[in-house]
């Protein structure tokens, strides 16, 4: 299988502690996407990468979010004192970068985290 | 600031008849690209379906259609023949560099 890989695909955390996902492309795609769901809620955008520059960062990611890409292939996104309202879905998706396929994105299925 | 709205959170229909899904957005934008994304009950989110915005023949892939209206900025999903799998929510994607999704509706095929 040859899709966008995501691990671990849940996670329970006490609030405090720090998590770290990580997102493996689909290899020669250009571009890494990391959103957020919540339960009944559409997908909200965190970051992209384009290689390993990371381009774009939402309001929404928090002094207490980090995500890297270091050799332009996997990335990390890194939760420090995680609490209680960082509890939800955590989607990878890439794409291939360019023209139409731009913005174009496969997902991976996703890393659920709980933080009790 | 770049908005999209799917106004109809829930529908059902029965299996094999035709549904169609709404989406506007607003953008001061005039090179753009709107997908709809299907993601299945606990299962990942899959393409559907993908329009550019310069094009004014409307997406077709099988039973799924786009109703594309630019002047309007409605981008509306049409179903036929629904089947059981097509039990998911939506998203109308609006694709530029704000990557903005819409809220979802949350279809149901009823057997």
């Amino acid at each position: 299988d040859t899709g966008v890989s995501q691990d671990p695909r849940h996670k329970i955390t006490k609030r405090g502690q720090n998590v770290t996902f990580r997102c493996d492309p689909i290899s020669e795609h250009n571009r890494l996407y990391w959103y957020r769901q919540t339960l009944g809620q559409g997908p909200e955008f965190l970051t992209y990468f384009q290689n390993e520059a990371q381009l774009e960062k939402s309001r929404l990611l928090s002094d207490r979010f980090s995500a890297e890409r270091p050799k332009g292939s996997f990335s990390t996104l890194e939760i420090q004192r995680t609490e209680q309202g960082d509890s939800a879905m955590y989607l990878c998706a890439s794409s291939p970068g360019t023209g139409f396929s731009l913005y174009e994105q496969y997902f991976g299925p996703g890393t659920r985290l709980t933080v009790t | 600031a770049q908005t999209v709205t799917q106004s109809q959170p829930e529908m059902s229909v029965q299996e094999a008849e035709t549904v169609t899904l709404s989406c506007t957005y607003d953008t001061s934008e005039s090179n753009y690209y709107l997908f709809w994304y299907k993601q299945p009950p606990s299962r990942q989110m899959i393409l559907v379906i993908r329009q550019e915005a310069y094009k004014q023949q409307n997406a077709t892939e099988n039973r799924f259609s786009v109703n594309f209206q630019k002047a309007a900025k409605s981008f509306s999903l049409k179903i036929s023949d629904s089947q059981l799998g097509d039990t998911a929510m939506y998203f109308c994607y609006f694709g530029n560099e704000k990557l903005t999704f819409g809220t979802g509706t949350r279809l149901t095929i009823i057997p």
